[in-house]
């Protein structure tokens, strides 16, 4: 069966600092790959989408970057973390084949 | 790729009572599909429903679509606990796009 694991589950990061959150994908192969960001009591907002290696659509054009290295890899970076980067943000891949299925998570609280 | 708009935006309930939510979006789809989200967790696919169906069930789920009208409902029959969530819906449209865009999604509490 198929598992999307992202880590770390909790991050608290100064102002400034970079940032890098993993994403992987076991039980399948080429997925589409996708990050999104979830404000406190809000919905999610799509940042990044890929459909192949080193394939990156930006929707959001700010200081956050994606890559995937490998087929089941989906990093999602920052060179220097703002405060409204603070934020849920989920991993997820389309299975089914048109449902998407999600991560557990990354709670990011920059400071 | 459109977005999907939910309402309300939030529901209470007691325990045992139906849940009712809408969602209305804007051009033709293919499917529209409804997300579960329990706080501070990843979303949960529930239910996805074909542009030439018009209810569909799943367990104490159910879903209805009327394309005319460019809207669809989810039903939570005998709601528990367990239900209180946020939930998305999520228009797909026929052009192939790979965005899955969502809402700000009905808030349910189900009050024991």
């Amino acid at each position: 069966s198929q598992t999307i694991h992202q880590w770390p589950a909790t991050l608290v990061q100064p102002v400034g600092s970079p940032l890098s959150l993993e994403c992987t994908v076991e039980g399948t192969s080429n997925p589409n790959l996708y990050w999104y960001r979830q404000a406190a009591g809000r919905g999610l907002q799509l940042l990044f989408y890929s459909v192949g290696i080193g394939q990156i659509s930006s929707e959001v054009p700010q200081n956050l970057s994606a890559s995937r290295p490998q087929d089941r890899q989906f990093i999602l970076s920052s060179k220097k973390l703002l405060l409204s980067d603070s934020g849920f943000y989920l991993c997820a891949w389309i299975g089914g084949p048109h449902e998407q299925y999600f991560g557990p998570g990354t709670r990011l609280t920059v400071t | 790729s459109q977005q999907g708009e939910e309402d309300p935006q939030a529901l209470s309930i007691q325990e045992g009572e139906n849940a009712t939510m809408n969602c209305s979006y804007k051009t033709s789809i293919n499917n529209l599909q409804w997300y579960r989200q329990n706080s501070g967790r990843g979303l949960v696919h529930l239910i996805l429903i074909r542009s030439n169906e018009r209810e569909k069930h799943s367990g104490r789920l159910r879903v209805t679509l009327d394309t005319s009208k460019k809207s669809s409902s989810l039903l939570i029959t005998a709601s528990r606990a367990a239900d209180t969530a946020s939930y998305f819906c999520v228009p797909r449209e026929a052009s192939g796009t790979y965005k899955y865009i969502f809402g700000t999604g009905t808030r349910l509490k189900v009050l024991a």
